[in-house]
């Protein structure tokens, strides 16, 4: 059973930078899969930022690719996520998920991490 | 990038209720729709992917239906544990895009 847990600070200063850790556990991130990270603001729906294969490969949502970087480290399992310049708008419970391909394409969420709570502070 | 609209935005419902979500994509995505329930608190969780295949230990009181445009997930009697957010979501091109969540509460 494949398993991720996301770390790293709940509480962010505007016009910094957020940085989240998602560690894969149960499988290996060198496997067919990508690794995305999805957030949800409070009470709000759920936004794809972008996408990252163990080649290094990325894809990110356009609307954020500008202060987007993903990065993967192979022999520790995992992939991280760096959002830059950011202000209140990116408060929100950040997941990281697996991408799974199917009948349904590539773009199928079929294993997801708890989420963190990351807090922008003015 | 393909907008998704589900509609209702929200429903009152009681338990042995039939309960029908639709979703509505701004494009054809064939059949590369999936759908998710999120509990309060807790990460989203994968029920049908290609608009109609329901995932394993999903109960088979779920069902999902459609193509191209116009989609539907079918609650055919609503449970306790069915109290929750539905979300679309298209697989057929990035940016993956969400619904903005239909939410199923207590009536």
């Amino acid at each position: 059973q494949v398993q991720l847990q996301e770390s790293g600070p709940g509480l962010v200063k505007a016009s910094g930078s957020l940085s989240l850790t998602c560690a894969v556990s149960g499988g290996s991130i060198s496997s067919s899969h990508w690794w995305s990270w999805v957030r949800q603001p409070p009470g709000k729906g759920l936004e794809w930022i972008g996408e990252i294969y163990h080649s290094g490969s990325t894809n990110y949502n356009p609307s954020l690719r500008s202060r987007v970087t993903m990065s993967v480290d192979n022999s520790k399992n995992q992939f991280s996520l760096k959002l830059n310049s950011v202000t209140g708008a990116d408060t929100a419970v950040y997941y990281c998920a697996r991408l799974h391909c199917s009948s349904a394409g590539c773009g199928l969420f079929d294993y997801w991490g708890q989420g963190t709570l990351v807090t922008v502070s003015s | 990038d393909i907008q998704m609209t589900q509609s209702p935005s929200s429903l009152s419902a009681s338990v042995g209720d039939r309960v029908t979500i639709t979703c509505r994509a701004s494009q054809s995505v064939s059949t590369y729709l999936n759908w998710y329930q999120q509990r309060p608190r807790r990460a989203p969780k994968l029920l049908i992917s290609a608009a109609s295949s329901l995932q394993s230990g999903v109960p088979s009181r779920f069902s999902g239906s459609g193509s191209g445009t116009d989609f539907t997930l079918t609650i055919s009697s609503l449970q306790p544990e069915d109290f929750a957010t539905y979300y679309c979501q298209e697989s057929y091109s990035t940016p993956w895009t969400f619904g903005q969540g239909t939410k199923v509460d207590v009536k």
